[in-house]
């Protein structure tokens, strides 16, 4: 199974709501990364996660909260958005962090009201 | 930015043809690696070339890699318009190992 699975496909939220991105992976891969991707551009680096711990948070605001329960799991919590966090949210997974090949769910679509 | 640029930034090309994509990158790295993602959806892994490599092929595609010059190659053969998609290269090194991706080639297969 080389296959990264999120849910939800696509999600509409207001500026007030709380939400949830899930994440998940069965390849026994120790690295999870979260990417965030305006339209035309090239994915973004927002967190990385290594043997289930935070290696990595590049600087992004605390309205989005990463959580890693499992070696499996990834999850971003998402609250008080503001409508230019709209974009195509990408999770990943390697084998280890940096040398390997990343393997990338469909993604989030999120728009913001 | 660390970004690495790619060039071109679009491509249209008949069935059949070859496509070549280029990226230029600022530092050292440990490798590089070339993705494709069709339109909205996530990134497909092609091919990944280590430093001390200088030309890798997977079917179809052949990458090379001139760490001399901070550039890299994609060249796609005989393409198909299953291939019409984003192409991005990305690479792996310095102190943080973070995967930095390039700007993106967005091809155009014609049938």
């Amino acid at each position: 199974d080389t296959e990264v699975t999120q849910t939800p496909k696509h999600l509409v939220m207001g500026m007030t709501n709380k939400k949830s991105l899930k994440c998940e992976q069965h390849m026994g891969h120790r690295a999870m990364y979260w990417y965030k991707q305006k339209a035309k551009k090239p994915p973004e680096l927002m967190f990385v996660y290594s043997y289930e711990k935070l290696s990595i948070n590049e600087s992004v605001p605390s309205r989005f909260s990463p959580e890693c329960p499992n070696s499996s799991l990834l999850n971003l919590h998402l609250h008080a958005l503001q409508p230019e966090d709209s974009a195509l949210y990408l999770c990943a997974s390697s084998q280890e962090w940096s040398g390997y090949e990343q393997y990338f769910g469909p993604g989030t679509r999120l728009t913001v009201t | 930015s660390q970004q690495g640029e790619e060039d071109p930034q679009a491509l249209s090309i008949q069935e059949g043809e070859n496509a070549t994509m280029n990226c230029s990158y600022k530092t050292s790295i440990n490798n590089l690696q070339w993705y494709r993602q069709n339109s909205g959806r996530g990134l497909v892994h092609l091919i990944l070339i280590r430093s001390n490599e200088r030309e890798k092929h997977s079917g179809r595609l052949r990458v090379t890699l001139d760490t001399s010059k901070k550039s890299s190659s994609l060249l796609i053969t005989a393409s198909r318009a299953a291939d019409t998609a984003s192409y991005f290269c990305a690479t792996d090194g310095g102190a943080t190992n973070k995967l930095i991706f390039g700007t993106g080639t967005l091809l155009a297969v014609q049938p």
